[in-house]
């Protein structure tokens, strides 16, 4: 079967670091995507991993390990803006099929 | 560039009914796909198309389907609705060159099924 895991909501401070893990058993693997999605607005691309190793983009950072079915995001310089569902993806079983963990809802306070 | 578009952004039908919803991709971008987003079971996958053609499908029932025209817009359709269609619908479109790329997405279109 498919199973994307991730924790279900996470809350942090401004400009502290947090990390949101996301482990996958899927049939298939070509590819790990994190998304941001604001409330009531549509998902927007943060990272992609397709090699193991640690992916740096600015505050985000996004890692994999392949062999452990384990990935994570890492915040950094937490803003409140950062407030999102953050969703995990894996692209599995043909061409643009992505398969979506349940998301981590993050709430950072002040 | 603009992004992916989605008409109508909003929708009320009762069941029974169908409904038709569009998506407009970037520009240049020749795969669009679709997605079904709903609080209980988070974002699962409808189906794709690149040139016309599909070329993935999701674990949907045929009531779901879907086309892509010459200039790459996709169009969704859902017939005969149900209460648990109620849903926002997203599309992502991507350059479809490669079997896993970006995805980027439209607003999406809220259905809400009475």
């Amino acid at each position: 079967g498919q199973n994307i895991d991730q924790p279900t909501e996470m809350t942090a401070t401004e400009g502290a670091i947090v990390q949101i893990n996301c482990t996958y058993q899927t049939s298939g693997f070509n590819g790990l995507f994190w998304y941001q999605q604001h409330a009531g607005e549509a998902p927007t691309f943060l990272s992609y991993n397709v090699l193991d190793g640690l992916e740096e983009k600015g505050r985000f950072s996004s890692f994999l390990s392949r062999s452990k079915g384990y990935s994570y995001l890492l915040l950094k310089e937490l803003q409140m803006k950062d407030s999102a569902s953050y969703l995990c993806a894996v692209s599995s079983g043909g061409y643009n099929k992505l398969i979506f963990g349940a998301g981590t809802r993050l709430a950072v306070h002040p | 560039k603009a992004g992916v578009t989605q008409t109508p952004r909003y929708l009320i039908k009762t069941r029974g009914q169908q409904v038709t919803l569009s998506c407009s991709p970037i520009s240049g971008h020749r795969s669009v796909s679709w997605y079904q987003q709903t609080p209980g079971q988070g974002l699962q996958f409808l189906f794709e198309y690149f040139s016309e053609t599909q070329r993935n499908k999701g674990n949907f029932p045929g009531r779901f389907s879907g086309r892509q025209f010459s200039n790459s817009r996709s169009e969704m359709n859902v017939s005969t609705l149900e209460l648990g269609d109620s849903a926002l619908y997203l599309c992502a479109s991507s350059s479809g060159t490669r079997g896993s790329e970006t995805q980027y997405f439209g607003p999406g279109t809220r259905l809400l099924v009475l």
